[in-house]
């Protein structure tokens, strides 16, 4: 079964760290760029960042750049953003999102770990 | 950044009747466009790619079309499992800007 398992998420008060992680299974993760997808409570859909199969391009959302990075590790299967400097802004539940094999679009997302950055 | 507008903001409709939802790119997307149903709780599923292509699994009721900047899902015959929100996403950026739209909330009248 293709899964998606997001890790690490939790309360920090504002200017902390946290650091998420996201575990892939059942498809060739390696093939594949990856992304972070953010919803704060009660509100839409926002792309956070981007990252190549093979970690050579990373792109970010403006409201996160300079403050988190992405990454990954092919030969663990997974998928990391590391976020510093933490807004009460960035409250949200972060999801990782699979695109498909010929498009953008993401056909695969993990069920989620929510960040509270509150003081 | 390309701003995607949905319409209406909230649906009202009745099971078995048709539904059709809007969105509106900001500038042209080309085909690059696709549609997400939300439940509460839930991570978003996605509908519809490349404007009009159903995603593996999903009901043939669920239907897209549409180019450049207006683009229209359509469900032909509501079920009660359709009722959730739906969201546009424009994957059109490179270097990648993916913006998604506010949403339409699908209610039952």
């Amino acid at each position: 079964e293709v899964q998606l398992v997001e890790s690490g998420g939790g309360l920090v008060k504002p200017g902390g760290s946290l650091r998420l992680s996201c575990a892939a299974s059942g498809f060739t993760f390696s093939s594949y760029s990856m992304n972070w997808v953010r919803q704060a409570p009660g509100k839409g859909l926002e792309w956070v960042s981007s990252i190549s199969s093979s970690s050579s391009y990373i792109y970010y959302a403006d409201s996160v750049k300079g403050r988190f990075t992405i990454s990954r590790d092919n030969a663990k299967n997974s998928l990391y953003l590391q976020m510093n400097s933490l807004r009460a802004e960035d409250t949200a539940v972060y999801y990782c999102a699979r695109p498909t094999v010929t498009t953008y679009a993401f056909d695969i997302w993990g069920q989620g770990t929510m960040v509270t950055v509150s003081s | 950044e390309i701003v995607m507008t949905q319409s209406p903001a909230t649906l009202s409709v009745s099971p078995g009747e048709r539904a059709t939802l809007s969105c509106r790119a900001s500038q042209s997307v080309s085909s690059n466009l696709a549609w997400y149903q939300q439940k509460p709780g839930q991570a978003p599923r996605l509908l519809i790619y490349g404007a009009s292509t159903r995603a593996t699994g999903i009901p043939a009721r669920f239907s897209g079309s549409g180019s450049g900047t207006e683009f229209t899902l359509t469900i032909s015959s509501l079920q009660s499992e359709d009722f959730a929100v739906y969201y546009c996403q424009q994957y059109n950026n490179w270097p990648p800007k993916y913006t998604f739209g506010q949403g339409t909330k699908l209610e039952i009248k």
